[in-house]
């Protein structure tokens, strides 16, 4: 079954260092979502694509973070630079996007910031 | 953006139904109700979903009100591995065509034995 894959899984990064995360959404899937989920709460969206494109990003703190999906396919996202506050699960969810359809969630790149 | 309302926790014991509600009143006529559940430290799993008609597939049942303003998941024979974080979505259509899938704060769902 095909999957959302996310790397790391796991990122321990000291503040004021950059950090990038990885995403290689389902094959065919033009919209791609980045979402951050601190402890306790629901995700929030960061940043929507559709294929390359920005369609969101109302929420993405621009001053440290960025967001790209060159070939429309897979996606980085970075901090730069880390503050203590960024610790937090950042997901990333795929979709075709049709009416009928569901997004798909990778499992997750868990931040800690020290 | 239409939002929804859980109950912040229930608790269900092993082998009963489990009936999650969710209120979403201001959910417009097109827009469609979605659940996912999220066990502690993975991603959001896809449970169901529906738009007006009452849903069911092998994980679980999806009533939808007449009115489309609340719905309610049921897990038909809960077990211990449904204990997690059920979250309740309207799926938005935005200006540039795609969907946005905005989440709430879920219900916590604790399956006792």
């Amino acid at each position: 079954e095909a999957e959302v894959a996310q790397s790391p899984r796991y990122k321990i990064t000291e503040k004021s260092q950059a950090v990038a995360f990885w995403c290689d959404p389902i094959s065919g899937h033009a919209t791609l979502y980045w979402y951050r989920q601190i402890l306790g709460q629901g995700p929030e969206l960061l940043v929507q694509f559709q294929d390359e494109s920005v369609v969101d990003d109302s929420q993405l703190p621009k001053d440290r973070f960025s967001a790209e999906r060159l070939k429309g396919v897979d996606s980085t996202l970075k901090i730069q630079p880390a503050e203590l506050g960024d610790s937090a699960m950042y997901l990333c969810a795929s979709s075709q996007d049709q009416r009928g359809t569901e997004a798909f969630f990778g499992q997750g790149t868990r931040l800690t910031v020290v | 953006d239409a939002k929804t309302t859980q109950p912040t926790s229930m608790d269900c014991a092993e082998g009963r139904a489990a009936n999650l509600p969710c209120n979403h009143s201001t959910i417009s006529g097109n827009e469609y109700v979605y659940w996912y559940r999220q066990i502690h430290s993975q991603g959001p799993q896809y449970i169901i979903h529906g738009l007006k008609n009452n849903e069911t597939n092998e994980m679980a049942s999806l009533i939808i009100t007449e009115d489309r303003k609340s719905s309610t998941l049921i897990l038909p024979h809960a077990t211990l591995r449904d204990t997690a974080v059920y979250y309740c979505i309207v799926r938005v259509h935005t200006t540039s065509g795609t969907y946005k899938y905005i989440f709430g704060t879920g219900t916590r769902l604790k399956v006792l034995a």
